[in-house]
């Protein structure tokens, strides 16, 4: 149980275009959903907190207006990185809190990778 | 607020041997800890956590964590490693009233024959 996906694995975008990058939970329902950036051989940096049915709340220093995330049903959350450029090319993770027992545990999709050319 | 900090960038060992890796954290609140495993362009598996209970915690794959709160500290350890523990660790730490993972900076475990 709590399998977490996201899609597509592998994205690679030209300068300007948007790309919507999806994270589900097939097998749990999830009010709330995280997204992490991972620069190469360096830690998870929190982006944002998703919760489903509002705003998401963003960390210090992430634009709300280049990253746009859906929370729009409980098993499914979206990130949109507007206007992509190189230096948002980057490894993307959303991870899911499982409710009830587990709630204080967060489970991780496989990661996007982002290229921007 | 918490910090994590993960003392070893790189633990390069055998295989066979024992291997430890060292997490420390900083809170001023009650904690729960965590491990993740990352393997190459993969997402983070969860290898063991402490929520309460019994300080010793015993995880997937054989790897086992000791919480010790009087040092702060939750080290990861395996009494013998295998060429397909190589991954990148890390350590996690939330309070316990919400739910949001801080992360130490990685510890990439090299196990070589």
């Amino acid at each position: 149980g709590a399998v977490v996906s996201q899609h597509p694995s592998r994205v690679i975008c030209k300068s300007g275009t948007s790309v919507k990058i999806e994270c589900r939970s097939l097998d749990f329902q999830a009010t709330t959903m995280f997204w992490y950036r991972q620069f190469p051989k360096q830690s998870l940096m929190l982006m944002a907190t998703s919760n489903e049915g509002s705003k998401a709340t963003y960390e210090q220093g992430v634009e709300k207006d280049k990253f746009l995330i859906n929370h729009a049903s409980l098993t499914l959350s979206t990130l949109t990185v507007t206007s992509a450029h190189p230096e948002d090319s980057s490894f993307y993770i959303c991870s899911a809190r499982v409710p009830g027992a587990l709630r204080d545990t967060q489970y991780f999709g496989p990661g996007t990778r982002l290229t921007v050319l | 607020a918490q910090s994590v900090t993960q003392l070893d960038s790189q633990v390069p060992v055998f295989e066979e041997a024992p291997v430890e890796l060292r997490c420390n954290y900083s809170s001023s609140v009650s904690v729960y800890l965590f491990w993740y495993v990352q393997y190459p362009n993969q997402g983070l598996q969860l290898l063991l956590k402490y929520l309460s209970g019994s300080t010793l915690v015993k995880g997937i794959n054989g790897f086992e964590a000791e919480f010790n709160k009087s040092q702060t500290s939750f080290h990861l350890r395996k009494p013998s490693v295998h060429i397909s523990d190589t991954a990148e660790y890390f350590c996690a730490v939330s309070g316990t009233a919400g739910n949001m993972l801080t992360f130490g900076g990685g510890t990439r475990l090299m196990v070589k024959p």
